[in-house]
């Protein structure tokens, strides 16, 4: 199985400030990597697929990079709806999450 | 516009078992693998297998092997998980959701709360 080790578990910041999550493969998945948000009591919301592949309506201050074992999510200029938590998908072999990262104020 | 409408929150006692429906709409069911997601209190997502509404081939991770069942009913457009000797670890949510192929989930259900309690 190919697991996925994001970090950090938690990030504080502020309204404005630029954020970066990491998310490392322990092999290689290609491009199959997306990301998604999730906020308390609801399901996760796909952001970004293929890397890098902003979905319809996801503001562009969310950016995401990398290859083969090593992706980051970037998200610019930081708005009080991005407070939430992220995690990365390698669908890749079948499919495995990282542990989340909890963006807070 | 593309739905997954999951059954009502459950009960149940250890040892016992609970199967939860993903009504699919708005799209073609044969074109989506369905996919099982968890999520215990306060913890990650945890993948645990999928359907392919298509031939009704199956596929778990590894921890769920043996202990979980996907079906799926091409008349109603309906997967139902079946997830039996249910211990206090699978207090969970649980959602499903749709990917096309070697893709992400791009809709999800809005999950279904499992409570397993004596």
């Amino acid at each position: 199985d190919i697991q996925m080790t994001q970090s950090p578990a938690t990030l504080s910041a502020f309204v404005g400030d630029t954020v970066t999550i990491t998310c490392r493969a322990s092999q290689n998945v290609r491009y199959w990597l997306a990301w998604y948000q999730q906020k308390p009591g609801k399901a996760p919301k796909l952001l970004i697929s293929d890397v890098s592949t902003l979905q319809a309506g996801v503001p562009s201050r969310f950016r995401g990079s990398g290859s083969r074992t090593e992706f980051t999510l970037t998200i610019s200029s930081l708005q009080p709806d991005d407070f939430a938590t992220y995690y990365c998908h390698q669908y890749e072999d079948y499919s495995t999450f990282g542990q989340g990262t909890r963006v807070e104020i | 516009q593309v739905q997954l409408a999951q059954s009502g929150a459950e009960v149940k006692n250890p040892g016992a078992s609970v199967k939860i429906s993903c009504k699919a709409s708005g799209y073609t069911f044969s074109n989506f693998f369905v996919h099982w997601v968890r999520q215990a209190p306060g913890q990650g997502l945890e993948w645990m297998g999928m359907i392919n509404p298509t031939d009704g081939v199956t596929t778990f991770g590894q921890r769920f092997q043996g202990r979980v069942a996907l079906t799926r009913d091409t008349s109603t457009d309906t997967v139902e998980m079946d997830l039996s000797s249910l211990t206090s670890d699978d207090t969970a949510i649980y959602f499903c959701a749709r990917a096309a192929g070697t893709a992400p989930f791009d809709y999800w259900g809005q999950g279904t709360l499992v409570t397993v309690s004596s």
